[in-house]
Formats: C-alpha cells, structure tokens, sequence
C-alpha cells in the first residue's frame, strides 16, 4: 500500500528563518506526492505536487518541495517563513486507484 | 479556479437523525471524494465516486452512505448519526491526481 509519514506533529521557526517540514514515502512504483495546507477551520488548499521531471519542485505562497528518491522523501521547504505560513501541513500520496493517502499533518508555527 | 462548496460549515444533530452533507464542484471533474478529518489521525477517506452513479467504499464506510445523482453533486449521508461521527468532514474533487477541497462541514453530534 502507498503512504506516507510526516515525523513531526509540530515544527517551530522564527519569522526570517528557513522552514522545513518533513514527509517520507512508502510506495510500489514511482510515487506521486502531494502536500496541501490547512488553515484555521477551512478545507485543505494545494500547494505542490512531484510526478515526473526536476526533484526540486515549485509551488504556491513561496514553497517548494525536493523529492529524494534514494532517502524516500519528499520535504516541504521554504527559505523565509512567515507569521502567515503557521497552518497545518498534509502530505500525500496518490494511491493505486483515485483517492489520496494522507500522513497525520504537521503544525507549523512561525514566531514574529 | 475550482470551486468545491459544501452546503454547511457547521453542523448540530442529534443522536439517531439521519443527516445529509452535500457537495458541489463546478469543474465538470469525474472523481469525488468525502474525507473525515479527526485530531492526529489526520484525513481517512469514506467513499469515492469516480462516475454518476458508481461508488467506492474507502477506509473507513461503515455508518456511511453516498449518492451521487448528477457529475457535479456528491452526498454522504449518515443513516443514523452517533457521537462518534462527530468530525470534520471534507469533501473533494479530481480529474487528475491533484484532489481540490470545499471548506469542510464540521459536524457535532449530541
């Protein structure tokens, strides 16, 4: 079955500083990831996705995300965090028929 | 942009009603899907529908139902709602693999 961890339930960085959020993979076949965010009481928004091609992927709000095939990860980056950026962070990864396989989320909290 | 909408953002209902949460897409997208999303156990999926009229049980379907009469319009429906249905309930659309989400309903039951 395809699925993925997310080892963190919280990340804390300061306002300025580098953010990671970290996810691994387990999968047959060549993964396709995902990682949406989730703010206060709303539904999840997507950020990103790694099918095919470059391992170093662009995405929404200033993220990115490189895909690592060899360690099985797929870690969500962004070089100066925000107080705006604090959410909650889902991982995924597209399973063998339609649906999504979502790791448990990671809080992000970025302190002004 | 896709929409998803969903037709409540909060819900109240008592023990043993029979509740309906609905869900629309204006993307013309074939694949729905009905999400319930709990503290640390991040989003389990319910059901699918990857057609009008056809239905997938996910991980988790049992108390469940869905209909789905037209491409757009997606249901779960709870038959007879229990305190541990309590949630927040998200719905999605696909027609590739990114899967786009209304707001969610969140729903207590007392």
């Amino acid at each position: 079955a395809q699925s993925v961890a997310q080892p963190e339930d919280q990340v804390n960085v300061a306002e300025g500083n580098p953010l990671t959020v970290k996810c691994t993979y387990s999968v047959s076949g060549n993964p396709y990831l995902f990682w949406y965010v989730q703010y206060p009481n709303r539904g999840l928004q997507f950020l990103l996705k790694y099918i095919t091609g470059d391992n170093l992927v662009k995405g929404s709000y200033g993220f990115e995300a490189e895909f690592n095939k060899s360690q099985t990860s797929f870690h969500l980056k962004k070089p100066s965090a925000l107080v705006s950026d604090s959410a909650l962070y889902f991982c995924a990864v597209k399973n063998s028929g339609y649906a999504l396989n979502f790791g448990k989320g990671t809080s992000l909290l970025v302190t002004p | 942009d896709v929409k998803v909408t969903q037709s409540s953002r909060y819900l109240v209902k008592r023990t043993g009603e029979k509740v309906f949460l609905e869900c629309v897409q204006d993307m013309d997208h074939e694949n729905m899907f009905w999400y319930r999303q709990d503290p640390g156990l991040g989003l389990r999926l319910i059901y699918f529908s990857y057609d009008v009229k056809m239905k997938e049980k996910g991980d988790i379907p049992e108390g469940y139902s869905v209909s789905r009469e037209k491409k757009e319009r997606f249901s779960l429906i709870l038959e007879s709602a229990s305190t541990n249905q309590t949630s927040m309930y998200l719905c999605a659309s696909s027609g590739t693999p990114t899967q786009y989400f209304g707001p969610g309903t969140r729903l207590t039951v007392l």
